[in-house]
């Protein structure tokens, strides 16, 4: 148990439907992110929230969109995806949103787009 | 951009045998930190180095900085079948420019019994 608790711990969708995942840490960190990971490919960055405001977007399509409320929750709703974007998606949290702090890992959403 | 390269990408080693990992930045890093990821799971924090230089043991694993920052290794002593997993390593960019950090590719190590 990393004190980071990703929901659902899998997922298939159509590329039609809507669908979120949820990420939460009772960790009392002020920084979470989402991460993409896909075979064969290094760990990609999709979003940081730090102190509940996004500090970093890499470039990801609009059909991926973050939502963070508070600092224990982060969000990433899912629609028109595409059968490419089929990945583990991890979520971290960090004490802070700097890079120079530990990351706890949740045991990751798999994510199958057909 | 930074670019964070990790080799060998796959290593099969007979149980007892050494290993080592290598990461290299294409950019001074002000940090870098190890990750293990077990078969299914997810990344664990192993370490985190941050002098020129550094060398750091954990049993039987040792990491090491490099003294130009920017190149890192990960050596295990005498593998054992729990060794088996991923081994990330992630580097912050020195210049700040870059506020998080990008992760290397992985080197998958097999421990055979």
């Amino acid at each position: 148990e990393t004190g980071v608790t990703q929901t659902p711990r899998h997922l298939v969708m159509g590329m039609t439907n809507k669908k979120s995942l949820k990420c939460e840490q009772h960790l009392g960190h002020n920084a979470m992110y989402w991460y993409k990971q896909s075979a064969k490919k290094p760990l990609e960055l999709m979003f940081v929230y730090s102190l509940e405001e996004r500090v970093e977007n890499n470039s990801v399509p609009s059909r991926f969109s973050p939502e963070c409320p508070n600092s224990s929750h982060l969000f990433l709703h899912l629609h028109t995806l595409q059968p490419e974007d089929s990945a583990l998606y991890l979520c971290a949290s960090s004490p802070d949103g700097t890079g120079g702090t530990e990351a706890f890992f949740g045991q990751g959403t798999r994510l199958t787009v057909v | 951009g930074q670019q964070v390269m990790q080799i060998p990408q796959y290593q099969h080693v007979q149980e007892g045998e050494d290993f080592t990992t290598y990461c290299n930045s294409s950019t001074t890093l002000s940090n870098i930190q190890w990750y293990k990821q077990r078969p299914g799971g997810h990344p664990v924090f192993l370490i985190q180095l941050v002098k020129s230089g550094e060398v750091k043991k954990q049993k039987r694993l040792t990491f090491q900085f490099g003294e130009a920052k920017k190149n890192s290794s990960l050596h295990i002593t005498a593998t054992q079948t729990t060794d088996v997993g991923t081994y990330f390593c992630a580097g912050r960019d020195y210049s700040g420019s870059a506020r998080q950090l990008t992760f290397g590719s992985g080197t998958q190590l097999t421990v055979l019994p």
